[in-house]
């Protein structure tokens, strides 16, 4: 089956530094890669996803890239503020295996004032 | 956040005692899944479901089993709950293929 590495697995930036979270995935065959948050004592929530047929994507000060020859896929979060400390996953899917994530092991994301 | 719900939201219960977890939809979505949330792991998808009455094996299914007789209630049940089993249980809906998927609050299982 589909394994999802991420590293780092905790991240300590200063308030306005960029962060990169990075996630490597087995199956050549996946084809959509979602990000979640999930801050303290919450429920994860969606906050960007691509697909293999897009390289790059961005909303506002996050932005997800994929290197499908080299299966990864990174988020970027510039400017980053005090909300945005919490948990990150990346996810990753195939078409052909039912409607199934295979979740990373996450990255804690510090952002020190 | 979507209309879902879990119940319960905590347990404490005993090895090789049954326990049945559930969750219910407001959203009318086709798609429901259970997964299980410890620390390093991540979200780990234990079953889900396509339909009334479809459902299938996620990746840590062993020791679980699932039902779904109505579109908006997923039953999770640990046939014979073990230390384990412990973790928190998140239930999550998707309205279709490859689309967002909302999670619900979470129940925090302790077995003892």
């Amino acid at each position: 089956g589909e394994n999802v590495e991420q590293h780092p697995s905790t991240l300590s930036v200063q308030e306005g530094d960029s962060a990169v979270i990075k996630c490597t995935y087995s199956d050549s065959a996946s084809n959509y890669f979602p990000w979640y948050k999930q801050e303290l004592g919450k429920r994860p929530q969606l906050i960007i996803d691509i697909r293999s047929n897009v390289g790059e994507k961005k909303d506002q000060r996050i932005a997800v890239t994929l290197n499908k020859t080299a299966k990864h896929f990174s988020l970027h979060i510039t400017e980053t503020q005090p909300e945005d400390s919490a948990v990150y996953f990346c996810a990753a899917s195939r078409s052909n295996a039912g409607n199934m994530l295979t979740f990373g092991g996450g990255t804690r994301l510090m952002v020190k004032p | 956040d979507a209309g879902i719900t879990q119940s319960p939201r905590h347990k404490v219960t005993e090895t090789g005692t049954p326990v049945t977890l559930r969750c219910h939809q407001t959203e009318n979505h086709r798609y429901m899944y259970w997964y299980r949330q410890d620390p390093g792991h991540g979200l780990r998808l234990i079953h889900y479901s396509y339909g009334v009455k479809d459902t299938d094996k996620g990746e840590v299914s062993d020791g679980y089993s699932v039902s779904r007789s109505k579109t908006e209630d997923f039953l999770l049940t640990l046939e014979s709950a073990t230390s384990s089993q412990t973790s928190v249980y998140f239930c999550a809906i998707s309205e279709g293929f490859q689309n967002e998927q909302f999670f619900g609050p979470g129940t925090r299982l302790t077995v003892l």
